[in-house]
């Protein structure tokens, strides 16, 4: 089946240790989304690549970064972790079909230590 | 900016209808979506309707949009244990989703 697939599905990082998150899909879209979301609050999207052009959130920090090496992979690097980025991460993608539908992935939780 | 608000909590009872209510801001969404998400878990699409609908029916699920209050609504009929999530309203801007907080859904047997 076609699917967008997150690993790890949890991640242990310890205070200011870079962590990376991963992102793959079999949907061939061309746009794929980073989203943050904290417990009990919606998921607050940090940038998006269309294509090769990324487009980051005038709000994220520069702690996060992401890398698209090829249209099927996606990455969520985060230099240096603060408490405040415990969270559940979100990968997305969008095609290009008439209603704009988003396909999410699982969800990497991330624990700061 | 851009504001999508709903109501934090519901809780029903097996078998009676769910109608979870959203209000957003921005006119000019083409779409609207409602997903679902379940401990742990991404989010699921439940269903959408185009801005320039009034109503769109699914088997158990009735969206009504109200585009003159900017009021959106789920409705789900015979509410089952399954049932049990967290659902998002979100209002497409400029290609993303702007999300509101979630409703969670609790279903009593």
């Amino acid at each position: 089946d076609a699917m967008v697939i997150q690993n790890p599905r949890y991640q242990v990082t310890q205070f200011g240790k870079p962590v990376t998150l991963s992102c793959s899909q079999t949907l061939n879209h061309n746009v794929m989304y980073w989203y943050q979301q904290k417990s009990s609050q919606a998921p607050k999207l940090l940038f998006h690549y269309y294509d090769k052009d990324f487009n980051n959130e005038a709000d994220t920090p520069d702690n996060f970064q992401s890398r698209r090496p090829n249209t099927s992979f996606c990455f969520l690097d985060i230099r240096s972790p603060g408490l405040g980025d415990a969270a559940m991460y979100l990968c997305a993608t969008r095609g290009t079909d008439s209603y704009n539908e988003q396909f999410f992935g699982p969800g990497t939780r991330l624990t700061v230590l | 900016g851009e504001d999508v608000e709903q109501s934090l909590f519901l809780s029903v009872r097996e078998g009676d209808s769910s109608v979870i209510n959203c209000t957003y801001t921005d006119s000019s969404s083409t779409y609207l979506y409602w997903y679902k998400q379940e401990p742990g878990a991404g989010l699921q699409l439940l269903t959408y309707i185009f801005s320039n609908m009034d109503m769109k029916q699914d088997q158990r699920l009735t969206v009504l949009l109200n585009k003159k209050d900017k009021h959106l609504s789920l409705r789900i009929a015979d509410t089952q244990t399954g049932d049990s999530a967290i659902y998002f309203c979100a209002e497409s801007f400029t290609g993303k989703l702007i999300f509101g907080q979630g409703t969670t859904l609790q279903v009593k047997p």
